[in-house]
């Protein structure tokens, strides 16, 4: 069975500092996603991390995947309040088609 | 070009009694998948289909029925509700990535309470 974690599960961020996110999950994957989820709203694709040592960046946004590892980081430059949101990856098992499988979800609060 | 579109985005339901969720997607896209969201579960696959005709479990099937007769819909129906099934579901549906990813596109979802 698939497992994926996400930690922490909540973070207060200071604007203008930088931070870094994580996912673990269990198993080999063909895919990752990263998706970002305002509060109330649906989900927002981010980013789609294919191959081991890929680093896909948006903005003040950039995320990595270690297949090895079973490791993908998000890192966040220079925290501004926009960014505040759940932050969910998901990650498609190998041969699994498009059945994704979700972290439970970060929240990233920006503080002045 | 309307994306995943779902009806209704509220619904209040009494145990027991029965509901259709519905989703809709103009991008002829194959894969549709319905997700349910828990404050502190994340997202969990109920049932998925890979084109018309065809459809699966996933993690959560119990007490949901699908069916997919055209390419473009994919029903989510609840028999007999029950408290359990409060929650916000997610449609959703593959398309191609300018990297040939699939990245699903999600509605904005139904969130259904059964008191």
């Amino acid at each position: 069975e698939l497992k994926v974690e996400q930690n922490p599960l909540f973070l207060s961020m200071q604007e203008g500092k930088n931070y870094t996110i994580y996912c673990n999950y269990s198993t080999t994957s063909d895919r990752l996603y990263w998706y970002r989820q305002d509060p109330g709203k649906s989900l927002e694709s981010l980013f789609v991390l294919l191959s081991n040592g890929a680093v896909k960046q948006e903005g003040r946004l950039m995320a990595s995947l270690d297949t090895k590892a079973r490791l993908s980081t998000l890192h966040i430059t220079a925290a501004v309040h926009d960014l505040s949101a759940t932050y969910f990856c998901a990650v498609v098992r190998t041969g699994a088609n498009s059945k994704l499988t979700f972290g439970k979800g970060i929240t990233l609060s920006v503080r002045p | 070009n309307a994306g995943v579109t779902q009806t209704p985005k509220f619904q209040v339901l009494k145990t027991g009694q029965s509901m259709t969720l519905q989703c809709a997607q103009d991008m002829n896209h194959e894969y549709m998948s319905w997700y349910r969201q828990d404050p502190g579960m994340g997202l969990r696959l109920i049932h998925y289909s890979v084109g018309a005709g065809i459809t699966d479990q996933g993690e959560v099937p119990n007490g949901y029925n699908v069916s997919r007769s055209t390419t473009e819909d994919f029903p989510l129906r609840l028999l007999s509700a029950a408290p359990s099934q409060t929650s916000v579901y997610f449609c959703a549906s593959n398309h191609r990535g300018t990297t040939g990813a699939n990245v699903l596109t999600f509605g904005a979802g139904s969130r259904l309470t059964v008191l």
